[in-house]
């Protein structure tokens, strides 16, 4: 079974820092989901990568897939990016729905 | 608009009381999944239907059962609630990759207290 690290899994920042969250996984796996959730709220895919760099507005994320390694980057960040985020792998590796996921990294960002 | 509805978004139960967690799905996925979420243990997997049909344990099955009712819909009934059921419960959706609707979509969550 695929085990999740996420580190750090307490983050606090001020408005404007560049943030990184990193994820490893330990089990060779087809794609790797990251998810966003805010205080009392629901969760929300961000995205799901196999290789490479994706990038949605203000968030990217990199997957070395060799190294079994993921990082989520927040650049300009914003007191409105304060959530969990939380790294979610599949739980066989393999083509499997079935995902496991790290306990999550609380972003604060002060303004 | 598309997602995955949950209902109810709260509930308290007495200790022994019954109820059953609906969810519904309009993303087309043929996989649902019914997780709960405790502080300090990330997500856990209750139970998942893989299709319609088809339903199986996840890692923390007990005191739960489901009901795959159709494509959409994907119900978690707790028969004899117990303090240690208190969690927040999430439904998703998804579909295995390469089928072209791969994704995972949650529900906006069920906040449970069990007294």
């Amino acid at each position: 079974k695929n085990e999740v690290e996420q580190s750090p899994q307490n983050l606090t920042a001020q408005e404007g820092e560049f943030i990184t969250i990193n994820c490893s996984y330990s089990v060779g796996i087809s794609a790797l989901h990251w998810l966003q959730q805010h205080p009392g709220g629901g969760i929300v895919s961000l995205f799901m990568l196999s290789s490479g760099k994706k990038k949605h507005g203000r968030l990217i994320a990199t997957i070395n897939i060799q190294e079994k390694h993921s990082s989520l980057h927040i650049t300009a960040s914003h007191p409105r990016d304060s959530a969990v985020y939380i790294c979610a792998v599949p739980q066989s590796g393999g083509s499997n729905y079935k995902l496991t996921f790290g306990k999550g990294t609380l972003l604060t960002v002060n303004p | 608009n598309a997602g995955v509805t949950q209902t109810p978004k709260f509930q308290v139960l007495k200790t022994g009381q019954s109820m059953t967690l609906q969810c519904a799905q309009d993303m087309n996925h043929n996989s649902m999944y019914w997780y709960r979420q405790d502080p300090g243990m990330g997500l856990r997997l209750i139970y998942y239907s893989a299709s319609e049909g088809t339903t199986d344990k996840g890692e923390v099955p007990n005191g739960y059962n489901v009901s795959r009712l159709n494509k959409r819909e994907f119900s978690l009934r707790l028969e004899s609630a117990a303090p240690s059921q208190t969690s927040v419960y999430f439904c998703a959706s998804s579909d295995l990759p390469g089928t072209g609707n791969y994704g995972y979509t949650f529900g906006s969550g069920t906040r449970l207290t069990v007294v």
